[in-house]
């Protein structure tokens, strides 16, 4: 079973410049949610989409945004890059039964260096 | 509000031995699910174990376990017969089931293993 793939691995962009990552869950996965990591604010949480839905939010600006297309695959985007922007953005596919949660399988990473 | 914490930022370990990673948490969730991710350099998260909160048994994973104390929102992660492959930052999470998608992380613990 092919894990959660992410890309591209690394990304060097200037500030002002706008992004897109992309993230292709476990099959059958139907949630995929996406993390930023950095060294000062560890692992903070960025949206949830469910069936091509946003379903839950964390506190970042409205630079970033995220969509799931039909096949469950999802794209975060963030527009007018700042420096703080860097870090490693995880994205994690979710198997979602009701109320049960299998576990979060995640991606290897999109690190992203905004200069 | 949901928080984890990691209060170890370092611990070591004698390969073959034994070492028990702390975590605290609160939620205001009755229903909610604890893990334990671990992430190599390679940077990678990789699931390590999955524990239901409604569950009193405490989740084992060959020769990881957990000691989880409900009331005292403690979740303690061990690790036996420490191998040079366990070294790695260890991160333990929570996720609780009306917060979809969303899994709130600790600090983090940096495990060394010596030969």
């Amino acid at each position: 079973k092919a894990g959660v793939t992410q890309t591209p691995r690394y990304l060097i962009k200037t500030r002002g410049q706008q992004v897109t990552l992309s993230c292709s869950p476990i099959s059958g996965h139907r949630s995929v949610s996406w993390y930023q990591q950095t060294p000062g604010q560890g692992l903070q949480f960025l949206f949830e989409y469910f069936s091509e839905t946003q379903r839950n939010k964390g506190n970042f600006p409205g630079r970033f945004s995220g969509r799931q297309f039909s096949n469950s695959r999802s794209e975060m985007n963030v527009s007018t890059l700042e420096l703080g922007d860097s870090a490693l953005y995880l994205c994690a596919s979710s198997l979602v039964e009701g109320r049960m949660n299998y576990g979060y399988t995640f991606g290897s990473g999109t690190r992203l260096t905004v200069v | 509000a949901q928080t984890v914490t990691q209060s170890q930022p370092e611990m070591s370990v004698q390969e073959a031995e034994t070492v028990t990673l702390s975590c605290t948490y609160d939620t205001s969730e009755s229903d909610y699910y604890l893990f334990w991710y671990k992430q190599p350099p390679s940077r990678q998260m990789i699931l390590v174990i999955r524990q239901e909160a409604y569950k009193q048994q405490n989740a084992t994973e060959n020769r990881f376990s957990v000691n989880f104390q409900k009331a005292a929102k403690s979740f303690s992660l061990k690790i036996s017969d420490s191998q040079l492959g366990d070294a790695a930052m260890y991160f333990c999470a929570q996720h609780g089931s009306s917060n979809t998608g969303k899994l709130i992380f600790g600090q983090g613990t940096t495990l060394q293993v010596k030969p």
